[in-house]
């Protein structure tokens, strides 16, 4: 089954740039969705379809997808952007077509 | 807007069966438009696909829990039910019902949870 690979933690200071990234073979030829989880809540869609944002989430959400790497762009990183997040593809070769990353845990310094 | 809410027991016997409910807040259910899915969650690990419930009934679900998997609807389309037979210790975890949005994207289809429901946390025990 196709399989999503993620740092297990990224590290920003308040106002920089956080760039967490999804890793899988040819993954820029498929439409990626992420994930916050903050703890003990449950996960919230925060980009869907690479670069979308649902109604609700900041602009400071952005998402980029290419080659055999996606990436969640969390711009003027804020404390309450502190949670794990997981990115998700749909695998339809396969008998196991939800396919979720491991999670990163992003840091707020 | 919508709410899924899931509901069952907190604790449950190795061996026996999990069965949990997710009552949805509105018709969605009733739309072709939507599919439904459980995913869990074990204390400190990742989202696990558990399964799909389509909109023309099928049913898919994770190769890895081997057949121990039912999930179905009921006649008002407002739940969605799993149950996951001959539990372990490993079944400990926060389960999680969510709706699935299909959709076409430029890379082919492609599915999106949204909303989730808050999880009920179930506990397996010897």
């Amino acid at each position: 089954s196709y399989v999503l690979i993620q740092p297990p933690s990224v590290s920003v200071a308040p106002g920089q740039t956080a760039k967490i990234t999804c890793g899988g073979d040819s993954i820029g030829s498929k439409s990626v969705h992420w994930y916050q989880q903050r703890p003990g809540q449950a996960p919230v869609l925060v980009v869907y379809d690479v670069g979308d944002r649902p109604s609700g989430i900041p602009e400071r959400f952005s998402g980029a997808n290419s080659g055999n790497t996606a990436t969640l762009t969390i711009s003027r990183v804020e404390a309450g952007d502190e949670a794990d997040y997981y990115c998700q593809v749909w695998d339809g070769s396969s008998d196991h077509p939800e396919v979720f990353g491991g999670g990163t845990k992003l840091t707020v310094l | 807007q919508l709410q899924l809410q899931e509901s069952g027991p907190g604790l449950v016997k190795a061996s026996e069966t999990l069965s949990l409910t997710c009552s949805v807040s509105d018709d969605s259910m009733s739309s072709r438009a939507y599919y439904w899915a459980w995913v869990r969650q074990c204390p400190g690990k990742g989202l696990e696909w558990i399964g799909t419930l389509y909109s023309s009934g099928i049913t898919q679900h994770s190769p890895s829990l081997k057949g121990r998997v039912t999930m179905s609807v009921d006649t008002s389309k407002k739940h969605f039910f799993l149950t996951l037979t001959s539990v372990t210790a490993g079944d400990t975890a926060m389960y999680f019902c969510a709706r699935l949005t299909p959709f076409m994207a430029a890379g082919g289809s492609t599915n999106w949870f949204d909303p989730w429901g808050q999880g009920t946390l179930v506990t397996v025990s010897s």
